[in-house]
């Protein structure tokens, strides 16, 4: 089964500072999508930004990067130019392309404070 | 364009009840799920459906548990007898066919006395 793994539970940044949260996860797939999803205070989930597996390119969102290390199995997430809006839960998740089964796989999460 | 739409936004049940969640997904996606998120923890896949079929029910517990999306209107998760333990925030989510990415709705939130 695939498992992802947060191992920092909690984080924090300066404003306009850049910050890496980390994620592993475990897959015998060759083709999969990965994801970090943003939770604020208000508990909406929102989509950061998305990996395809068999993209070598790293996705990039405004000020959203992501360091994607295939054989590695390690998906991390670097926010450039941090705000105060960015403080929230993030968690990352993964899901299987083949097998007919769409379902995410959550970590964790991490909880993320922006200090001004 | 309305995102994925969930009521109630909170639900307070006395152990034994039955918990009725409704998920209406955005327009034009015909994928839903429902995820569970105990507190302190990451969200926990339950089921998947489409219209009127169940894709992947491997999350739902076995019992007390059940969840449909009928050719006309939302998808249901039912809940019946609940437990203190079945506390948490559900949150839907919806796709349409062959994108990667589900948008989710604002979650409801259980609780149970």
């Amino acid at each position: 089964a695939q498992t992802v793994t947060q191992s920092q539970p909690e984080m924090s940044v300066q404003e306009a500072e850049t910050v890496t949260l980390s994620c592993t996860y475990d897959t015998s797939e060759s083709d999969y999508y990965l994801f970090w999803y943003k939770q604020p205070p208000s508990r909406q989930m929102i989509l950061v930004i998305r990996q395809e597996a068999y993209k070598q390119q790293n996705a990039t969102e405004n000020r959203f990067s992501v360091n994607f290390q295939k054989a590695a199995k390690s998906f991390s997430l670097k926010i450039s130019d941090s705000q105060l809006g960015d403080a929230a839960m993030y968690f990352c998740a993964y899901r299987a392309v083949q097998g007919g089964s769409e379902k995410l796989v959550f970590g964790k999460g991490m909880k993320l404070t922006v200090n001004p | 364009n309305a995102g994925v739409m969930q009521n109630p936004r909170h639900l307070v049940r006395r152990r034994g009840q039955e918990a009725r969640l409704r998920c209406s997904p955005m327009k034009g996606h015909s994928h839903v799920y429902w995820y569970r998120q105990l507190p302190e923890e990451g969200l926990k896949f339950m089921v998947y459906l489409q219209k009127e079929n169940i894709i992947d029910e491997s999350g739902m517990p076995k019992e007390r548990f059940s969840a449909e999306f009928p050719k006309e209107g939302p998808s249901i998760l039912r809940i019946q007898q609940v437990v203190r333990g079945d506390s948490a925030a559900y949150f839907c989510a919806s796709s349409g066919t062959g994108t990667s990415w589900q948008y989710f709705g604002p979650g409801t939130r259980l609780t149970v006395t």
